[in-house]
């Protein structure tokens, strides 16, 4: 079984901050990597969906990319605001698998 | 509105009880997903299902079960042998299993041992 790792665990930043989340895979066979936000108590919100002919997805101040080579994915959060302080999780989709696998996700606080 | 619907969004079990958390989409999506949710882990998934009438086991499937007898609906029920169950519990869906796209969430469902 792959592992999916992220790193940091926790960040926290000034409102204003551009800021990475980082992502990494043991095994380079991903061919989807999919990005959400999760909020307390709450389920998750896809942001990003990169799929195997992709390099790299955006959608207004996010940006993501996937280098499969290296098995490492980011998510780039230009201007951070307060309404960004969430969880982010990264999901890892291998061909011919049938279940996304999760990091424990990058909680993020942004502080006003 | 499309998406997906969990209910109850809280459930409270006592020791030896059966208890089924429900999962509706109305996305058309052909592919089905439980997962289960600890603090500080990432999501493991419990079962999935690709079409109507069939399911699979994922990492964790003791003492849980699944049906899936409609396309919109995959419940899911925590039997007496689930010796852990208090966790937050998702269900995903995605438009097939075989070629994966763009995934779901619902809102989740908290559930708790008394």
């Amino acid at each position: 079984k792959q592992e999916v790792t992220q790193i940091p665990a926790a960040l926290s930043v000034p409102e204003g901050e551009n800021l990475v989340l980082n992502c990494s895979f043991t095994d380079s066979a991903i061919y989807n990597l999919q990005w959400f936000r999760q909020d307390p108590g709450k389920g998750l919100t896809s942001l990003l969906l990169i799929q195997s002919s992709q390099r790299e997805q955006t959608s207004g101040r996010l940006n993501a990319s996937l280098d499969k080579s290296s098995g490492r994915s980011t998510l780039y959060i230009a201007a951070s605001q307060p309404g960004d302080s969430a969880t982010y999780l990264c999901a890892g989709i291998v061909y011919n698998n049938n279940d996304m696998r999760f990091g424990a996700g990058t909680r993020l606080t942004v502080k006003p | 509105d499309g998406g997906i619907t969990q209910s109850p969004k809280y459930l409270f079990r006592k020791e030896g009880q059966n208890v089924t958390l429900s999962c509706e989409q109305n996305l058309n999506h052909d592919a089905m997903y439980w997962y289960r949710q600890d603090p500080g882990q990432g999501l493991r998934l419990i079962y999935y299902s690709q079409i109507v009438n069939d399911f699979q086991k994922g990492d964790i499937a003791e003492g849980y079960s699944v049906s899936r007898e409609k396309k919109e609906s995959f419940p899911l029920t925590v039997t007496s042998a689930q010796k852990n169950p208090t966790a937050f519990y998702l269900c995903a869906s995605e438009g097939t299993a075989t070629i994966h796209t763009e995934a779901f969430f619902g809102q989740g469902t908290r559930l708790t041992v008394v």
